[in-house]
């Protein structure tokens, strides 16, 4: 069965800190991996991923693939207050399907 | 702008009365899908279209119709509503080939009593 496990299921850390969200996946005809911020509405996109190791990179946040271990983690560096919010990963197989994991929720506290 | 349009953002509803909520985007994206958001669940998805006069099952269609007659919308119709399908519902476009990305509306609140 399908599957995308995110890990961990929330985390509270202070403005400043540096954490990683994880994305673990089993997703047969694997096409591609989305990351998503989702604050008190509708989420809102920040990375695709195909190709394994390949880094993206957005101001403090950054991600990674790897396709052979399958998983995906999303860096944010430097964390603000800002960032409080729950972070989706999701992915794509061919077939036009979508799988989300269940989010991890971050706090950041002042 | 860009955007996906849900109506409404809020519905409290009884059980048994026929609701639709509706989904409209302005980008011409061919795929448009449904999902509902619970504690603990995530995000799982209902039905999606791929095109006009396409559309198809995902994880959790049970109770739930939904019609593409024109490219632009994407209604969800829930027939006989009940109290298990109190949740949070969110459309999503995407241009195809997908996996750049979901355009989501701002999600529907769905109260069932």
């Amino acid at each position: 069965e399908d599957k995308v496990v995110q890990s961990p299921l929330s985390l509270v850390v202070h403005e400043g800190d540096t954490v990683t969200l994880n994305c673990s996946y089993e997703v047969t005809n694997f096409r591609s991996l989305l990351w998503y911020k989702q604050e008190k509405k509708a989420p809102t996109f920040l990375f695709m991923l195909t190709s394994s190791g390949i880094e993206k990179k957005s101001g403090r946040l950054s991600s990674i693939l790897d396709k052979k271990e399958l998983f995906s983690i999303l860096n944010i560096t430097a964390t603000q207050t800002g960032d409080s919010a729950i972070y989706l990963c999701a992915v794509v197989r061919s077939g036009n399907q979508f799988y989300f994991g269940t989010g991890t929720s971050l706090t950041v506290i002042p | 702008e860009a955007q996906v349009t849900q109506n409404p953002r809020y519905l409290i509803t009884v059980t048994g009365k026929k609701l639709t909520v509706t989904c409209s985007q302005n980008m011409n994206h061919e795929y448009m899908s449904w999902y509902r958001q619970d504690p603990g669940l995530g995000l799982r998805q209902i039905y999606y279209s791929m095109n006009v006069e396409v559309t198809d099952k995902g994880d959790v269609p049970e109770g739930y119709k939904v019609s593409r007659k024109e490219k632009r919308n994407f209604p969800l119709i829930l027939e006989s509503p009940s109290p298990n399908q109190t949740s949070l519902y969110f459309c999503a476009s995407s241009i195809i080939p997908l996996g750049y990305g979901y355009t989501f509306g701002s999600g529907t609140r769905l109260t069932v009593v």
